[in-house]
C-alpha cells in the first residue's frame, strides 16, 4: 500500500518557467511535509517543509502549497534553473516517515 | 557540522555471503533509519531505531538484520546475500519527533 503518491514520474520544463511537483497522501495523522532533493549519487537533502496546520510556505523560489481536506500538496518551482535538475521526494511524517516514488525534474536551458 | 558517515560507498558482494553496511552519525540524534531506493520505489524502510540497542523492523525488513550498538552507529547486515538485495543503501539519522531525517551518501551494493 502506497501511503504517499507524487505525480508526474519525470517532468520537463524550460529554464525560467515554473515547475510544479504533486504530492497526494492518505493517513490523516500524518502531521509534516518535508520535501526531499536529490543530486545523482547523493543522498536526498532536505529541501523545504511544512506542517499540517499551514497552508503555504515559501523559500526563495521554491513554495509548497498545502490542502489538507484533500490530503494533497504540491511543490512549485519558479524561474527554474538548469542547477534545479534533481529527483524530488514528497515525505510524510506521523509516527514514522514515508517517502513517495519521487519525481525526476530535468529543467531545459 | 551535522553528519551521516555510510561505509562502505560501493561494495560488490557474491550471493549467499555476509554483508556489513555501517552507519555513523555525529548528530546525538536518538533514531536512526535504513533504507534503500530503487527506481520506481523511491526510499524504502528496512529497519530504523529509536537508541542504542534498539532495532525495528521497517517495511521491507525480510533478509536484513539491523544493530545499533552505541547512539553513534547503526549497522545494516545481510547474512545470506541475493542478487534482489542489489540496491543502493541510505542510512539517515534523525531526532524523536521522526522530522526530516538527515541522510548519509548513500552505499551502492551490487550481489552477483
Amino acid at each position: 500500500q502506497q501511503q504517499v503518491r507524487q505525480s508526474p514520474q519525470s517532468l520537463t520544463v524550460w529554464e525560467g518557467e515554473t515547475a510544479i511537483l504533486n504530492c497526494s497522501y492518505e493517513d490523516s495523522t500524518f502531521n509534516y511535509f518535508p520535501w526531499y532533493q536529490q543530486f545523482p549519487g547523493e543522498g536526498p537533502a532536505l529541501l523545504i517543509s511544512i506542517r499540517s496546520v499551514s497552508d503555504k510556505k515559501e523559500d526563495g523560489r521554491f513554495t509548497i502549497f498545502f490542502n489538507k481536506r484533500e490530503k494533497k500538496l504540491s511543490l512549485h518551482i519558479t524561474d527554474s534553473q538548469p542547477g534545479d535538475s534533481a529527483t524530488y521526494f514528497c515525505a510524510a511524517s506521523g509516527e514514522k516517515i514515508t517517502f513517495g516514488a519521487g519525481t525526476k525534474l530535468t529543467i531545459k536551458p | 557540522e551535522a553528519a551521516v558517515t555510510q561505509s562502505p560507498r560501493n561494495k560488490v558482494a557474491v550471493t549467499g555471503g555476509k554483508v556489513t553496511l555501517s552507519c555513523n552519525q555525529t548528530n546525538n540524534h536518538n533514531n536512526m533509519y535504513w533504507y534503500r531506493q530503487d527506481t520506481g520505489h523511491g526510499l524504502r524502510l528496512i529497519h530504523y531505531s529509536y537508541g542504542a540497542g534498539s532495532t525495528e523492523k521497517g517495511d521491507i525488513p525480510d533478509g536484513y538484520k539491523a544493530s545499533r550498538p552505541s547512539q553513534e552507529n547503526f549497522s545494516l547486515i545481510l547474512e545470506l546475500a541475493t542478487p534482489s538485495q542489489t540496491s543502493v543503501y541510505f542510512c539517515a539519522s534523525g531526532d524523536v519527533n521522526n522530522q526530516a531525517p538527515l541522510f548519509g551518501e548513500g552505499t551502492r551494493l551490487s550481489v552477483l
